[in-house]
């Protein structure tokens, strides 16, 4: 099946600063790619989507100038979390769409820890 | 928008067969999948429903009845390994096609 990485896979930062985590494609081209937040003992919540070369939607709550999010091409997207705070601690995980297929595929995840 | 429930825990025992239960109201429904999620890991593909009916693939079916907002997962011949969170989706069309996610029920297999 279709490969999704993340990275980095787990990152501790201090409150105030930026993370960026990346979500690449390997072995496809991804034209829509999905970055989900999971709250321990909780399912997934999608944040927003994006597709390559234009602005992401960001589903309702979700602070787009908080939570960046760029999909720059077929095979990367980023996602920056701007002045963490400890509420932001949380597992996120990215996936992608390609153009012919209806799966979608998870990255393995990256987990935040904000102190 | 999307309600999907599924009950929060089960337990079974290995070697016997286990049926999760989905259920959704969603306004523009577009397929179901049903994820296998180990604790701190991504959720892995198991299945994908869009008409009615059962899909088998080995010892996991998935079966869905449209018209009554249901779907099961049902798990032959358990293992200890297949103790993980699994998870009920459904893609909306209305949503852009994306995928929404249940609660999901967390397995436990007992010797």
């Amino acid at each position: 099946g279709a490969v999704v990485s993340q990275h980095p896979s787990w990152v501790i930062c201090k409150s105030g600063t930026s993370v960026k985590i990346e979500c690449r494609s390997l072995d496809f081209q991804a034209t829509t790619m999905f970055w989900y937040r999971q709250f321990p003992k909780q399912s997934l919540m999608l944040m927003a989507t994006s597709n390559e070369g234009s602005k992401a939607t960001y589903e309702q709550g979700v602070e787009k100038d908080k939570f960046l999010i760029n999909h720059a091409s077929l095979t990367l997207s980023t996602l920056t979390v701007t002045s963490a705070h400890p509420e932001d601690s949380s597992f996120y995980i990215c996936s992608a769409r390609g153009t012919t297929t209806y799966e979608q595929y998870f990255g393995p995840g990256t987990r935040l820890t904000v102190t | 928008g999307q309600n999907i429930d599924q009950p929060t825990e089960m337990t079974a025992t290995e070697g016997a067969i286990v049926q999760i239960n989905c259920t959704y109201q969603t306004s523009g429904f577009n397929g179901l999948f049903w994820y296998q999620q180990h604790a701190g890991e991504a959720p892995t593909f198991l299945s994908y429903n869009v008409l009615d009916g059962l899909e088998e693939k080995g010892r996991f079916s998935s079966f869905l009845s449209r018209s009554k907002g249901y779907s099961y997962l049902l798990l032959k011949e358990l293992q200890m390994k297949d103790s993980a969170s699994y998870l009920c989706a459904v893609r909306d069309r209305t949503g852009a096609n994306n995928l929404f996610f249940g609660t999901g029920t967390r397995l436990t297999v007992i010797p």
